[in-house]
């Protein structure tokens, strides 16, 4: 069965820091993998996701994400956050194989962001 | 495209009473989702429908639970009869494929916020 590991709960980052946002999965053959946002009491909105190709994946809002297969991550980047996006984010993975249609998501990282 | 609506927004009930979400998924998408997400739990999949077909239900927490696509347009989730346990936001989605190299993008809804007292 198909499993994300998001490792932290909850980040915090200063206004213009850096970010990198973990994310394990676990799932036997070729993934789909995703990243969602979720801002307070919103539904989620997707920020990127990768199929195939070039592992290093460009998003929306000036996000970034690696899959690296050796390491079964895909971990979420931003060069420079902006206290626009403290918000809770999600890791999902799905199957490359068609009939299976269920997306399994993390548990999520709240990311704080302070001035 | 308004995207996915959901209503009502908020729902405040009590223990025992019958409470129906609805969904509207974009227009065109095949695939439409409800989750629950809580804090305890996070983001759960109840159940599945693929051209108005539930394909999955195994995320359904129990028989109090039942999902309906009558058409294209319109899903109702329902909970009868409610307990404070089901207290959570439900949230639907809907894509236009899903699975192999077409898979496509969930796209949610806002959420109903349930709380049942």
């Amino acid at each position: 069965a198909q499993s994300v590991t998001q490792p932290d709960i909850h980040i915090t980052v200063s206004e213009g820091a850096s970010l990198e946002l973990r994310c394990n999965y676990s799932y036997g053959a070729t993934p789909y993998l995703f990243w969602y946002v979720q801002s307070p009491g919103q539904g989620l909105q997707l920020l990127l996701k990768y199929f195939s190709g070039d592992t290093l994946v460009q998003g929306i809002k000036g996000f970034e994400a690696e899959f690296k297969r050796s390491q079964s991550s895909f971990n979420l980047r931003k060069p420079s956050v902006h206290w626009s996006d403290a918000a809770e984010y999600f890791c999902a993975v799905g199957s490359a194989h068609f009939g299976n249609e269920k997306l399994t998501f993390g548990t999520g990282t709240r990311l704080t962001i302070i001035p | 495209d308004a995207g996915v609506i959901q209503s009502p927004r908020h729902e405040v009930t009590e223990m025992g009473q019958e409470v129906t979400l609805r969904c509207k998924p974009i227009s065109g998408h095949d695939y439409l989702f409800w989750y629950r997400q809580t804090m305890m739990r996070g983001l759960e999949l109840l159940i599945y429908f693929n051209n108005n077909v539930p394909i999955d239900d195994s995320g359904m927490p129990e028989d109090r639970f039942s999902a309906k696509m009558p058409n294209a347009s319109f899903s109702t989730l329902k909970i009868q009869p409610s307990e404070p346990r089901d207290s959570a936001v439900y949230f639907c989605a809907s894509s236009l494929v899903l699975g192999g190299a077409n898979t496509d993008t969930q796209y949610f809804g806002p959420g109903t916020r349930l709380t049942v007292l």
